[in-house]
């Protein structure tokens, strides 16, 4: 599988669009990029996923370059709620395996 | 529904001592997995199951056994638990193999003295 690269942390003001880098520069082609989010102790939530064209859903957009080495997550008006670890994750769609790194600490400020 | 639950939510034992997690689900999914995840880390895979009556090895499986006796249970089980298996245990669960989305339970917070 395909690792990534995510910032350790990152702060954003509520109300403000935040968005989270990802670097995945060995992706192969038929990789998709996933994102998972993980509230304080609770388990990892499903939020978005993309091959090569960008992706809107009720929670956030994915913006995937066109080389596909890298990809961002763009939460559009960040609550105090979206405080949490954000995972991206690379990986064939049929593959049962998901590979978690450390991700990104965000932590939204009043 | 209920989706994934986990049972015990906190557990604490002593070296040595055995214990078994259980996860269940009410979707009907045929993939069912056990994960932990250490202080400031991702979580790794333990073991996983794609079906009733079936399991295997992911990551980090040593140490732990794991049943799939009924399609909407999957047991984790500790035979002589060790201080190294201190974390927090999720388990997921998945329709099928190319199911987007993996569904996690609230977590088993052990400690292990």
């Amino acid at each position: 599988d395909a690792k990534t690269t995510q910032p350790t942390s990152m702060d954003c003001a509520e109300g403000r669009a935040a968005n989270l880098p990802c670097n995945h520069s060995t992706i192969s082609g038929n990789e998709y990029v996933y994102w998972y989010r993980q509230i304080h102790s609770q388990g990892p939530q499903y939020i978005i996923h993309g091959l090569k064209n960008n992706e809107t859903n009720e929670m956030a957009s994915l913006i995937i370059t066109e080389d596909r080495k890298s990809s961002t997550l763009i939460l559009p008006h960040a609550t105090l709620r979206d405080t949490a670890v954000y995972y991206c994750i690379v990986r064939v769609r049929d593959d049962y395996k998901l590979s978690f790194g450390a991700g990104t600490t965000v932590t939204v400020r009043a | 529904n209920a989706g994934v639950t986990q049972t015990p939510k906190f557990r604490v034992l002593k070296t040595g001592q055995s214990m078994t997690l259980l996860c269940a689900q009410d979707m009907n999914h045929e993939y069912m997995y056990w994960y932990r995840q250490d202080p400031g880390m991702g979580l790794r895979l333990i073991h996983y199951s794609v079906g009733e009556g079936t399991t295997a090895k992911g990551e980090v499986p040593d140490g732990y056994n794991v049943s799939r006796l009924k399609k909407q249970n999957f047991l984790l089980g500790l035979e002589s638990a060790a201080p190294s298996q201190t974390s927090v245990y999720f388990c997921a669960s998945t329709r099928d193999r190319g199911q987007v989305e993996q569904f996690f339970g609230p977590g088993t917070r052990l400690t292990v003295l």
